[in-house]
């Protein structure tokens, strides 16, 4: 079985600042693991994803990931926020074998000016 | 490549009606995703085809839900006898048939909100 927490449902950074969202999974075999972004009124984008290869993952729009195995965690990172950042962030698991993704309940950005 | 498009965007309906949503994927992708999305939660999985073969469903696809992929492209989703609780937005997702399963990105479209009266 596999399962995915996202700590806090709301988080608020200054613009400039760093931007951390946290992701911790739960799966009883070596998972994959996938960020999206949701834009109001717009469909599930994908900024990264980490399939066992580099722990450290780079994706679109400046923002990377850390796989950390020893932890169950892939927390979402970008070291200086910008406006156009500010949407809904959701963590998502899957695994070999199956084809369907469990995802968080999802982090709602907000960046202040 | 126009993405994954649905439709309709909104439909408003009384409880007890039947309603159907459509999902047009990406051209080449043989996989096709169903999830619904309630307010505050992420998106839960529902079904998935591989071409028009149904795979798996959720045990949230009551026997009020059905779906069809009848010529392996376009899919729809049919709720009958609607209920206030199943008031969402419907996302439709597909991906290519590569790489380890599991592994592909799936592509999402915008969704079909459902509101039930």
């Amino acid at each position: 079985a596999q399962s995915v927490t996202q700590l806090g449902s709301h988080v608020s950074v200054s613009e400039g600042a760093l931007v951390l969202l946290r992701c911790n999974y739960s799966s009883s075999v070596p998972p994959y693991l996938f960020w999206y972004v949701q834009y109001p009124n717009q469909g599930l984008q994908l900024l990264l994803k980490y399939t066992s290869a580099a722990t450290l993952v780079k994706g679109i729009n400046g923002f990377e990931a850390e796989f950390k195995k020893s932890e169950t965690s892939f927390h979402l990172t970008k070291p200086s926020a910008h406006m156009s950042d500010a949407a809904e962030y959701f963590c998502a698991v899957s695994a070999r074998g199956t084809y369907k993704y469990i995802f968080g309940t999802g982090t709602r950005l907000k960046v202040l000016a | 490549d126009t993405g994954v498009s649905q439709d309709p965007r909104h439909k408003i309906t009384k409880r007890g009606q039947n309603v159907t949503f459509r999902c047009d994927p990406i051209s080449e992708h043989n996989r096709l995703y169903w999830y619904r999305q309630t307010l505050g939660q992420g998106p839960e999985f529902l079904t998935y085809f591989q071409n028009e073969a149904q795979l798996e469903k959720s045990r949230l696809l009551s026997d009020r839900f059905s779906a069809e992929r009848p010529k392996g492209s376009f899919s729809t989703l049919e709720i009958q006898r609607t209920e206030q609780g199943d008031s969402a937005m419907y996302l439709c997702a597909s991906s290519p048939d590569s790489g380890t399963s599991g592994s592909s990105e799936q592509f999402f479209g915008p969704g079909t909100r459902l509101t039930v009266l």
